[in-house]
């Protein structure tokens, strides 16, 4: 299986700022991944595909980069309703893997 | 617009089967390009993929979970069910059914609501 690593696990910070969230595959992915956001209590929300595609009516201050084996997520300027939990997952082979979540939480 | 909502038991035995069912409105089962699929989550926990089925009625399992998952389509229905057999502690999660397109995005863009269930005596 490929295994999916997100760092950090947890990203103190605050509105306005510029943060940035990175998952590494155990192996090339090309470039076949998605992000969700995940408030609590709550499904995932379904963010981006494809690396760096944007899917329909999320704000463009979300965007991700990368390509192989190491991706970002990129928030440009955070705002309130973005401190949640952030997940990637690949969907290269399968079984599709999640990381294990990156915890956006307030500073 | 589609909506998935899981319906099934809150609480489980261990040792038992869990089946639940991802009612479909405002869309089809049967739609083409698509696959209906499971996702759960461990309280407190990250996301596990457990699998899916696509609208030709292939089936797609994660190999930790296969021998003992079940995923099946009612189009007369339109929903699709799962069912889990030899329940034990560690299946207690959040069950959520979710859609996943193709290639491109081949993601799970739409979710349902999520359903807690309990495996305990």
């Amino acid at each position: 299986d490929i295994q999916m690593t997100q760092s950090p696990s947890t990203l103190s910070a605050s509105v306005g700022d510029r943060v940035t969230i990175t998952c590494r595959a155990s192996e090339s992915i090309s470039s076949w991944l998605a992000w969700y956001q995940q408030k609590p209590g709550k499904a995932p929300k379904f963010l981006i595909y494809k690396a760096s595609s944007l899917e329909s009516g999320v704000p463009s201050r979300f965007s991700g980069s990368g390509s192989g084996t190491e991706f970002t997520l990129t928030i440009s300027s955070l705002q309130p309703d973005d401190f949640a939990t952030y997940y990637c997952q690949h969907y290269s082979s399968y079984p599709y893997t999640f990381g294990q979540g990156t915890k956006l939480e307030i500073k | 617009q589609l909506q998935l909502q899981e319906s099934g038991p809150g609480l489980v035995k261990p040792s038992e089967t869990l089946s639940l069912t991802c009612i479909v409105s405002g869309g089809s089962v049967s739609s083409s390009s698509y696959y209906w699929g499971w996702v759960r989550q461990p309280p407190g926990k990250g996301l596990e993929w457990i699998g899916d089925i696509y609208y030709t009625g292939s089936t797609y399992y994660n190999p930790s979970l296969r021998s003992r998952v079940t995923i099946f389509v009612d189009k007369s229905k339109n929903q699709f069910s799962l069912k889990l057999s030899s329940l034990t502690a560690a299946d207690t999660a959040v069950y959520y059914c979710a859609r996943r397109q193709g290639i491109p995005k081949d993601s799970f863009d739409i979710w349902g609501q999520g359903t807690m269930v309990t495996v305990s005596s």
